[in-house]
């Protein structure tokens, strides 16, 4: 079963605007991280953040983490065309290194 | 971070038959997992691949259905067995280094006829 729900369940912006995913989980978490999936094909690891952080940037990405909402958030600034394609948020548990992921969210940028 | 190779990268089977997948990661990873992503949906994992002795696996997945094998520290298999047009998915491997750093295969893509 998955651990995380993630909404939207797709989103379709203009190039250029910013993108908002969100992600949530259920139990306690060590780390959270956010992957990329063009059109079925391998992950893209984009960034990682540890249960006692808060926020962390990278490039134009900055993740949110809100562990006492079990919550984190996803934002992609500027977006280009090349930003098309599924994201998902995949956390893993204390002493438990099995990544579970979320359903996921399908970005679509209109040039 | 560690490299996988996975293959195939895509099969085309008929129903009733088995396809093993393989996964070579080219340093040791402590843990090897193995996910199955069904048309539009997300990754599920099947079953942590354990070095030496039987994989663990999730619920709704059992050894006879995916035999997975583990002989070292970079190699496994999964063996997807009497396949139905059911088991038409994406299979994944993933490793992981230092109890944080995944990186995972490119995927199996398999279709049954």
């Amino acid at each position: 079963s998955q651990q995380g729900e993630e909404d939207p369940q797709a989103l379709s912006i203009q190039e250029g605007e910013n993108a908002t995913m969100n992600c949530s989980y259920k139990t306690s978490i060590n780390n959270l991280q956010w992957y990329r999936q063009n059109s079925g094909r391998g992950l893209v690891h984009l960034i990682l953040i540890r249960s006692n952080e808060r926020e962390k940037h990278s490039g134009r990405l900055r993740v949110t983490l809100d562990t006492s909402k079990k919550s984190s958030s996803l934002l992609i600034t500027a977006s280009q065309a090349a930003d098309t394609a599924s994201y998902f948020c995949a956390t893993d548990g204390v002493g438990n290194e099995k990544l579970t992921f979320g359903t996921g969210t399908r970005l679509t940028i209109i040039p | 971070s560690a490299v996988i190779s996975q293959k195939p990268s895509r099969d085309i089977c008929q129903r009733g038959t088995s396809l093993t997948i393989q996964c070579q990661v080219d340093s040791q990873v402590t843990m090897m997992f193995w996910y199955r992503q069904q048309p539009g949906q997300s990754l599920t994992l099947i079953a942590t691949a354990n070095q030496g002795s039987e994989a663990t696996y999730e619920s709704g997945f059992v050894i006879d259905k995916f035999p997975i094998s583990r002989p070292n520290l970079t190699f496994s298999t999964l063996t997807v067995s009497n396949m139905s047009p059911e088991d038409s998915s994406i299979y994944l491997c993933s490793g992981v280094q230092g109890g944080y750093d995944y990186t995972f295969g490119s995927g199996t893509r398999l279709t049954v006829v």
